[in-house]
């Protein structure tokens, strides 16, 4: 069974500072698809970023960069130079099929950045 | 604004009732997903459909039903209520290359 830790629960940053989300996940399969979603205050869901088991390579979108490392089972997830907007609750996502199906959701972080 | 409409925005209802939430994906978009999120289990996927058929299934409880129609809409029926059904459910498209997901802002429900 696929099984996503996000073993950080709540972290508070400084505005500016670079904070880094932990996701941690279990799967037998060798094919299979992580995720990243946002959930801000405002209660809506935004899709990040999807990633292959096959793509290791990291992946930069401005601010935000992911790091995969099949050899820990990890995909974190890293804001550089947070900004108050970035205050949500982030939650990382794996599936053994492909596209969006079936995927397991960990417990998310909130992360509240403070002006 | 993601372009996913979801109807209706909140809706209360009472244990034992039936409630139907509809969702309009983005246009062109073909998949519809199907989520729950709960303060007990959290964020689960629940049943997607792809062009009017069903694709894969979830955490989804036998006294909830959902369909695809031609016109891509879906429904998402939930019979039987009960109190722990109380959840906000998202419901999402994903564009024809399945690069990006984007998600509606949801209908909160309340089973009282």
């Amino acid at each position: 069974a696929q099984k996503v830790t996000q073993a950080q629960t709540e972290i508070s940053v400084v505005e500016k500072e670079d904070v880094t989300l932990d996701c941690v996940y279990e799967t037998r399969d060798t094919t299979y698809y992580l995720f990243w979603y946002k959930q801000p205050p405002s209660g809506e869901l935004v899709f990040l970023i999807r990633r292959n088991s096959f793509d290791e390579q990291n992946e930069i979108s401005g601010r935000y960069s992911w790091n995969f490392q099949k050899s820990t089972s990890s995909f974190n997830f890293t804001i550089t130079a947070s900004q108050v907007v970035d205050s949500a609750v982030y939650f990382c996502a794996l599936s053994e099929l492909g596209g969006y199906q079936k995927v397991t959701f960990g417990t998310g972080t909130k992360l509240q950045v403070i002006p | 604004d993601s372009g996913v409409t979801q109807t209706p925005k909140h809706l209360i209802t009472a244990t034992g009732q039936r409630v139907t939430l509809r969702c309009s994906p983005r246009s062109g978009d073909l998949s519809v997903y199907w989520y729950q999120q709960s303060l007990d289990q959290g964020l689960q996927f629940l049943i997607q459909y792809y062009n009017g058929e069903e694709r894969a299934k979830g955490n989804i409880l036998e006294r909830f039903s959902a369909q695809q129609f031609p016109d891509l809409h879906s429904e998402l029926n939930l019979s039987s209520l009960e109190l722990g059904d109380s959840a906000l459910y998202f419901c999402a498209s994903s564009d024809p290359g399945g690069r990006t997901q984007y998600f509606g802002p949801g209908t909160r429900l309340l089973v009282l």
